[in-house]
């Protein structure tokens, strides 16, 4: 496609539950990154890939996250046993090695 | 540590006010710097990179000139349509295109 396409738009789960989000990048684009935006403009960089391999995790927290991209299939962002803290706006980004454009965010909500 | 300022944290501006947005930047070897659009409720929207030292790159009423330690994005006689954040973000050399972001700078011009 045209533009990185999240889903869902909204997600709200309760404590301990797990949160899985996905994303489809721009058709061509190699890499895929995620962020998580916590407070207001505050971005953190979360693990970006390169076509379906891991290029770069160390801003994932070890425990709870994970992520893949596969081939033919959106990419993921799962967190196991939600906490409160992981409250945040996800986005992900692509890029065929520059710009990166992103897509319209995962608002997750732990309650 | 590679680290990205913004100022002002926000910025009221009369329509046609003209202004300036600063991003000061501390990076281990510059690939690049960013700068981004975004509203609220959405994702970032691409505006600007910057390669090298004196490089300027203009659109509409923006323009974003780079010098060795920071950036500026020049709004000349803005409209209401150009409130919003604007983000700056840098990539370093060897990093793998992540982006470390700054903090945003909030703009509301009024009517």
């Amino acid at each position: 496609g045209e533009e990185v396409a999240q889903t869902p738009k909204h997600l709200v789960r309760g404590e301990g539950q797990k949160a899985k989000l996905y994303c489809a990048p721009i058709k061509g684009h190699s890499y895929v990154f995620w962020y998580q935006q916590v407070l207001k403009n505050e971005f953190k960089f979360l693990i970006s890939f390169q076509n379906e391999n891991v290029f770069d995790e160390t801003g994932m927290p070890k425990e709870r996250f994970s992520a893949k991209c596969l081939p033919n299939s959106p990419c993921s962002l799962e967190i196991q046993a939600t906490k409160l803290e992981d409250s945040a706006v996800y986005f992900c980004a692509s890029s065929q090695g520059s710009e990166a454009f992103f897509g319209q965010g995962t608002r997750l909500t732990v309650v | 540590e590679d680290q990205v300022t913004q100022s002002p944290e926000a910025l009221r501006l009369q329509e046609g006010e003209s202004s300036s947005l600063n991003c000061s930047y501390t990076v281990s070897g510059l690939r690049g710097l960013f700068w981004y659009r975004q509203d609220p409720g959405k994702g970032p929207e691409f505006l600007f990179t910057l390669y090298s030292a004196g490089e300027e790159k203009e659109k509409e009423r923006l323009k974003a000139t780079l010098t060795k330690k920071e950036s500026f994005l020049h709004i000349t006689a803005p409209k209401p349509e150009d409130s919003a954040t604007y983000l700056c973000a840098v990539q370093a050399r060897n990093q793998g295109g992540k982006l470390i972001f700054g903090q945003g700078t909030e703009l509301s011009v009024k009517p």
